[in-house]
């Protein structure tokens, strides 16, 4: 079935570090693929997505590219601040009954960035 | 935000006993989704539905029920709650029509003793 490995964590970086969180995917057809974001205390909330191959999705300085020849969508961000602490999770779409389409989920990778 | 609310958000049972979790939401969208989250594990797709009184069974479904007679609500039971269903649990919505987002609830804390 289709899966999702993410880098497990937990990643420390210092404010203004470079930020790198690994995804690959396991996938028949072509996902959806999405990054959501968890802050402490509170549901998941969409980050970026990308639809389709070589998209690149981006928000808040964050982006991913996915790639399907190495069927990777790697999240990335130039300079991290204290409030990006949270924990992202890598997700791909899942065709499922009546037109829906369910989210596989990786493990989630805990980010805490230091002043 | 998206107009979702789960109750209880907080909740301890003893094992054995039934527990029904709530999802109501106020956007009219089609489909629900109910999810567990564990350490080490990420989220688990429990059950969703694509219409009203239309579910289906995800990756974790042993154990739980739903229901959904009308298309703001969207219950989890767990007929007789057991210590591995000790879990944060998540609704979320989505409309067809997009690229497919979901929205997620604020979560309830179960614990069953």
């Amino acid at each position: 079935g289709n899966s999702v490995t993410q880098m497990e964590g937990p990643v420390t970086l210092s404010e203004e570090a470079f930020l790198t969180i690994n995804c690959t995917y396991t996938a028949t057809g072509y996902p959806s693929l999405f990054w959501y974001v968890q802050y402490p205390g509170e549901g998941l909330q969409l980050l970026l997505k990308a639809t389709k191959a070589d998209d690149k999705g981006s928000n808040k300085g964050f982006e991913a590219t996915y790639r399907k020849e190495t069927t990777s969508f790697h999240l990335e961000k130039g300079s991290v601040q204290v409030s990006d602490s949270a924990v992202y999770f890598c997700a791909l779409s899942d065709r499922g009954q009546g037109g829906s389409e369910k989210l596989v989920f990786g493990k989630g990778t805990k980010l805490t960035v230091n002043p | 935000d998206a107009g979702i609310t789960q109750s209880p958000r907080h909740k301890v049972t003893e094992t054995g006993t039934p527990v029904t979790l709530r999802c109501h939401q106020t956007e009219n969208h089609r489909y629900m989704y109910w999810y567990r989250q564990d350490p080490g594990h990420g989220l688990r797709l429990i059950h969703y539905s694509y219409g009203v009184k239309d579910t289906d069974k995800g990756e974790v479904s042993d154990g739980y029920s739903v229901s959904r007679s009308k298309t703001e609500d969207f219950l989890l039971t767990l007929e007789s709650a057991t210590s591995s269903q000790t879990s944060v649990y998540f609704c979320a919505i989505s409309e067809r029509h997009g690229p497919y987002e979901q929205y997620f609830g604020p979560g309830t804390r179960l614990t069953v003793t």
